[in-house]
């Protein structure tokens, strides 16, 4: 079974620039996330969707990140304008999730290496 | 929110010692708690969880423990060999509700020496 696929692996671009970065989960799983993963931090949820729907984006910053996931599968993250601190590696992850409550297994992608400069 | 504190954040350990990782949660609603290990330029991979219903789960020479009172869980690898040299991070999961939503520890750098 093939894992979370997310391209490109690694992104140069200067600041100010967009920059965009794509994400196809595990086949069949319903729940999507994107993560930020700073050097030497564990990662940070930006945001979850289930199915279509962004159900938790609190930590998404809305005025330069944006996000879709059409059709429920697919996922592209992006950012205009870059900014210098947005340097970090992001991560797409997926799980299959069956209820309201409790936790499931979330199963990681390679990620994106961004670097601003 | 959820705050997960993770100790050491380097060890080093001899081949066929055990090594211990530490985490600690705030939110005592929590109730799912994986350990991921994370190889250089490579995503998080997922190598054992626990649920809040059981005190210990093993796969192998891997055992995570959970003290729910004290809100601590830990890592155990017993015997470990030079392919467990990773980041290793634990995290755990908000209350329902908020289900799926992992906090992360800030990663133990495990080095296994010849």
């Amino acid at each position: 079974e093939a894992g979370v696929v997310q391209s490109p692996r690694y992104k140069i671009i200067e600041k100010k620039q967009p920059v965009a970065f794509w994400c196809n989960p595990i086949s069949g799983h319903n729940t999507l996330y994107w993560y930020r993963q700073n050097l030497g931090q564990g990662p940070e949820l930006l945001i979850r969707y289930e199915n279509e729907e962004a159900v938790d984006d609190s930590q998404l910053p809305k005025d330069r990140f944006s996000a879709e996931r059409l059709k429920g599968v697919d996922s592209t993250l992006k950012i205009q304008p870059a900014e210098l601190g947005d340097s970090a590696v992001y991560l797409c992850a997926s799980s299959l999730v069956r209820g309201t409550s409790g936790s499931y297994e979330q199963y990681f992608g390679p990620g994106t290496r961004l670097t601003v400069t | 929110g959820e705050n997960v504190e993770q100790h050491p954040s380097t060890l080093s350990v001899q081949e066929g010692d055990s090594a211990v990782i530490k985490c600690t949660y705030s939110d005592s609603a929590s109730n799912y708690f994986p350990w991921y290990k994370q190889e250089l330029g490579k995503g998080p991979q997922l190598i054992i969880d626990i649920r809040s219903n059981v005190g210990e789960k093993k796969d192998q020479r891997i055992a995570v423990t959970l003290n729910k009172t004290a809100k601590h869980f830990s890592l155990h690898i017993t015997e470990t060999q030079p392919e467990d040299s990773a980041v290793y991070f634990c995290a755990a999961s908000g209350p329902p509700g908020t289900a799926s939503k992992l906090t992360f520890g800030t990663g133990t750098r495990l080095q296994v020496t010849l």
